[in-house]
């Protein structure tokens, strides 16, 4: 199916666990990002990415990893996941070549952390 | 650095009666803003932007640079409407989309 797709929609772990959250996209967008989605804080960004193999730091990035081995794919990791890293994390994708073009989210996954 | 404002949290109105949604931005160069929506359980969509100075849904959003706001309007609400609404502004430079903290509108009949 074409456009933007999040795996797992729903998760639940442990305290200190490591997970991975994918974000795969059949657009060839050169542009990703991974938004936590927090009530009183809107969406704030993690990582983006700007194409394969180039990654940068958005607003909150500590306790995350991310990957761009593929344009299309762009994974966010966990890597000893905490309680306060419970959120809605939502994956986006955009072509920036374009004056005002949109970005296109994904479903969001629910995660939550015990 | 870019920033985007949205005061409210919560906006509650009568079906039928005006909407305003509030956004101002803080951002040193020439900016695109827009307004995406997340209806209940859905994923968020692009609303309007402002260089296209379009109505969609009956909404409309003027961008004031001396304000520094781009307020999201609607003559009449309707229930549909009830959502969650953030404001956004795009980095020209590392094309970073940063959003507001969201208000949610909720259209009581």
């Amino acid at each position: 199916d074409a456009g933007i797709t999040q795996s797992p929609r729903y998760k639940i772990t442990e305290t200190g666990r490591q997970v991975t959250l994918m974000c795969h996209q059949t657009w060839s967008h050169s542009y990703m990002f991974w938004y936590r989605q927090d009530l009183g804080h809107g969406l704030r960004l993690i990582y983006y990415s700007a194409a394969a193999d180039i990654t940068d730091k958005g607003e909150v990035p500590d306790g995350y990893v991310v990957s761009r081995s593929k344009t299309e794919n762009f994974p966010l990791t966990l890597e000893s996941a905490t309680r306060s890293q419970t959120s809605v994390y939502f994956c986006a994708s955009t072509d920036p070549g374009r004056m005002n073009t949109e970005a296109f989210f994904g479903q969001g996954t629910r995660l939550t952390v015990v | 650095a870019q920033r985007v404002t949205q005061p409210e949290k919560l906006l509650s109105v009568f079906k039928g009666a005006p909407v305003e949604l509030k956004c101002n931005y803080s951002y040193s160069g020439s900016p695109e803003l827009f307004w995406y929506v997340q209806y209940s359980r859905q994923r968020l969509q692009l609303l309007l932007r402002h260089i296209s100075r379009e109505s969609i849904k009956g909404f409309t959003a003027d961008l004031n640079k001396g304000e520094t706001s781009f307020h999201l309007k609607k003559p009449f609400a309707q229930e549909e409407d009830s959502a969650m609404y953030y404001c956004a502004l795009r980095d020209g430079y590392g094309n970073k989309l940063v959003f507001g903290a969201g208000t949610i509108l909720r259209v009581k009949s």
